[in-house]
């Protein structure tokens, strides 16, 4: 069965580094999205991204977010100067939604991002 | 009010118990609606989609209520295996934007 994947699985990084996330989305999949899931907290969307561009952005998403789906399979995160409290899981999704419109979403394991 | 409200958890049951969960949403506008599960520290799993004229999928009943913006999930002969947290999922703007609920943990005891 097809599913997402997402490299690393735990990041630790010093504040003030940069960081890229990376998925691969499910290969016939042409919408793609970032979550992010504070611990002990709701999952909260950031980004979809569609046909090569941003198609909807949360406010978390701020200048220091970016996303790049740089080859046919890729689809990046970066986070340019992390803080503490981008200390969180990043979820990766993908969907092809149906004619009715029906956007069912399938996520990756996620990556573990530790700031210190 | 929030986007997408939640009943407040846990709910503690025994095994073969019947379980609902019930969500509202705001924004009226909100295109199609989801139940997903989430395991500790995993991924979000997709449990049904909720349609308007509501489904079914074995064990599991979803329901949409439109005019009162009320998604409903009624887990019936509830399995040990059933226990995590059930989050209610919406989508708005073309299906682009994507709000998820708190979440209700489930306990499943036997």
């Amino acid at each position: 069965e097809p599913e997402v994947t997402q490299t690393p699985s735990h990041q630790v990084t010093q504040m003030g580094q940069e960081v890229i996330l990376r998925c691969v989305p499910i290969s016939n999949h042409l919408y793609f999205y970032w979550y992010r899931q504070i611990l002990g907290q709701k999952v909260e969307f950031l980004v979809s991204f569609y046909n090569n561009e941003i198609s909807e952005k949360s406010e978390i998403f701020d200048d220091q977010f970016s996303v790049e789906r740089p080859d046919g399979s890729n689809f990046t995160l970066k986070i340019r100067s992390t803080k503490l409290e981008d200390s969180a899981m990043y979820f990766c999704a993908s969907s092809q939604p149906a004619a009715s419109s029906y956007n069912e979403q399938f996520f990756g394991p996620g990556t573990r991002l530790t700031v210190l | 009010r929030k986007e997408v409200e939640q009943d407040p958890g846990p709910f503690n049951v025994p095994e073969g118990a019947t379980v609902a969960f019930n969500c509202t949403y705001s924004n009226s506008a909100s295109q199609s609606f989801f139940w997903y599960r989430q395991d500790c520290r995993k991924e979000p799993k997709l449990l049904m989609s909720v349609y308007s004229s509501g489904n079914e999928d074995g064990r599991f009943t979803a329901q949409l209520n439109r005019a009162s913006q009320y998604i409903s999930l009624l887990i019936r002969d509830s399995k040990l295996s059933d226990s995590a947290t059930y989050l209610c999922v919406v989508n708005e703007d073309g299906g682009f934007k994507t709000i998820f609920g708190a979440g209700t943990r489930l306990f499943v005891k036997a």
